[in-house]
């Protein structure tokens, strides 16, 4: 049930950018769209969110469209060391006052010598 | 600041066991949640605790129940352990609410294995 649609797979060669899309097209109003990467073995790393505006910080950038149905996250200057398996996330209304994040698949950005 | 960290990093346990694993959030942090990772399903969100008190919750059995105590560590439990029980377990601790939007830091997780 996951909200987010992602590719599965993409490359990118070293010292390139890579962006990584991220279709959200039922997020609500007041819903912040988050970007989490996960290196083999290790927990998520948190990369950066939004609601609206383009976003910017030391690790990476992210578009997020008017309609604010689908966003891109920019690694501008992707290395070795970016490769990783990048989650878009935005929560879901599980029943009640519940909320839940879900964080789908992802995509495994593969990066290339 | 220190991470958040899980103990412990690796267990191995045995159907119809059960398993308690810990977790202390970041100093300041008053939320932990805690996730479920498998290969076929992927991170799954099973609940979150805030100041003391279950927040949100996920759809899993009421095997997998939690706790926070009053210095917001958190423990997770597990009873009468499945082999599909077999995963990796994260927490993840933030200032305030997670579902509420506020940005979480995960620790590095705890692999059980189920035999």
């Amino acid at each position: 049930d996951a909200k987010t649609t992602q590719p599965t797979s993409m490359d990118c060669a070293e010292g390139r950018a890579a962006n990584l899309p991220c279709n959200h097209s039922t997020i609500s109003g007041n819903e912040y769209v988050y970007w989490y990467r996960q290196i083999h073995s290790q927990g998520p790393q948190y990369i950066i969110h939004g609601l609206k505006n383009n976003e910017t910080n030391e690790m990476a950038s992210l578009i997020i469209t008017e309609d604010r149905k689908s966003s891109t996250l920019i690694l501008p200057h992707a290395t070795l060391r970016d490769t990783a398996v990048y989650y878009c996330i935005v929560r879901v209304y599980s029943g009640g006052s519940n909320y839940k994040l879900t964080f789908g698949k992802g995509t495994l950005l593969t990066v290339n010598p | 600041k220190a991470g958040v960290t899980q103990t412990p990093r690796y267990l191995i346990k045995t159907r119809g066991q059960q398993v308690t694993l810990s977790c202390s959030p970041i100093s300041g942090h008053r939320s932990v949640s805690w996730y479920q990772q498998t290969p076929g399903q992927g991170l799954q969100f099973l609940f979150e605790y805030f100041s003391e008190t279950q927040r949100n919750k996920g759809n899993f059995p009421g095997r997998f129940s939690g706790r926070q105590f009053s210095n917001s560590r958190s423990e997770m439990n597990v009873s009468t352990l499945e082999l599909g029980d077999s995963a990796l377990y994260l927490c993840a601790s933030s200032p305030g609410l997670a579902t509420y939007g506020d940005t979480q830091y995960f620790g590095p997780g705890t692999r059980l294995t189920v035999l």
